[in-house]
């Protein structure tokens, strides 16, 4: 069974560009959450889905959104970057019922330069 | 929310030496799992257990939820045990984990 499959694993952005980040959950996996790890903050909720549907929404400014597509494979975008924003991305998904937790992709380091 | 706290924060051992690492919550979590995390910062899941007790190899893990905490052992600890420890749970009506700050753990050679 594949894992949670985040792309790309690298990416190097400058100030004031848009980047988006993708995960793809395991299989049979309908809620996709997304995280934000800084040495500083440490590890961050920044929103999850489920059936297409954001359930939850953590505290990040507007320039975080996500979606999540029919097929259960889910997209972050950050607008307009600051250099504040490099971070760790990850993503994780699991089961409807949470019954057996999360499974994390292997993340995407975001550098803004 | 929820405060997740984790301790000790750093932790040296000598390869072979024993450990146990704990997490405590400042309201009741309905999920909780244990994960490491490895030098190239994948999280890996160590244990689901939102009560009682599980072991997987070398690792164990206890969980008292009436007293909003849980523990994790390590035995006979391996350098490849290196990196850091995290707890994490989600408090009923909600679908986010709250993650504690870690234990850094080194396990020399």
């Amino acid at each position: 069974k594949a894992g949670v499959t985040q792309t790309p694993r690298y990416l190097i952005k400058t100030r004031g560009q848009q980047v988006t980040l993708s995960c793809s959950p395991i299989s049979g996996h309908r809620s996709v959450s997304w995280y934000q790890q800084t040495p500083g903050q440490g590890l961050q909720f920044l929103f999850e889905y489920f059936s297409e549907t954001q359930r939850n929404k953590g505290n990040f400014p507007g320039r975080f959104s996500g979606r999540q597509f029919s097929n259960s494979r889910s997209e972050m975008n950050v607008s307009t970057l600051e250099l504040g924003d490099s971070a760790l991305y990850l993503c994780a998904s699991s089961s409807d019922s949470y019954s057996y937790g999360y499974t994390f992709g292997s993340g995407t380091r975001l550098t803004v330069v | 929310g929820i405060q997740v706290e984790q301790s000790p924060p750093d932790l040296i051992l000598q390869e072979g030496a024993n450990s146990t690492l704990r997490c405590n919550f400042s309201d009741s979590v309905n999920n909780l799992q244990w994960f490491h995390q490895n030098p190239w910062g994948q999280l890996i899941n160590l244990f689901y257990i939102p009560s009682g007790t599980k072991q997987n190899g070398r690792l164990s893990a206890t969980t008292v939820a009436t007293e909003r905490y849980s523990l994790l052992y390590i035995s006979s600890s391996q350098t490849t045990d290196s990196g850091v420890y995290f707890c994490a749970g989600t408090t009923s009506g909600t679908y986010k984990y709250i993650f504690g700050t870690g234990t850094r753990l080194k396990v020399l050679a």
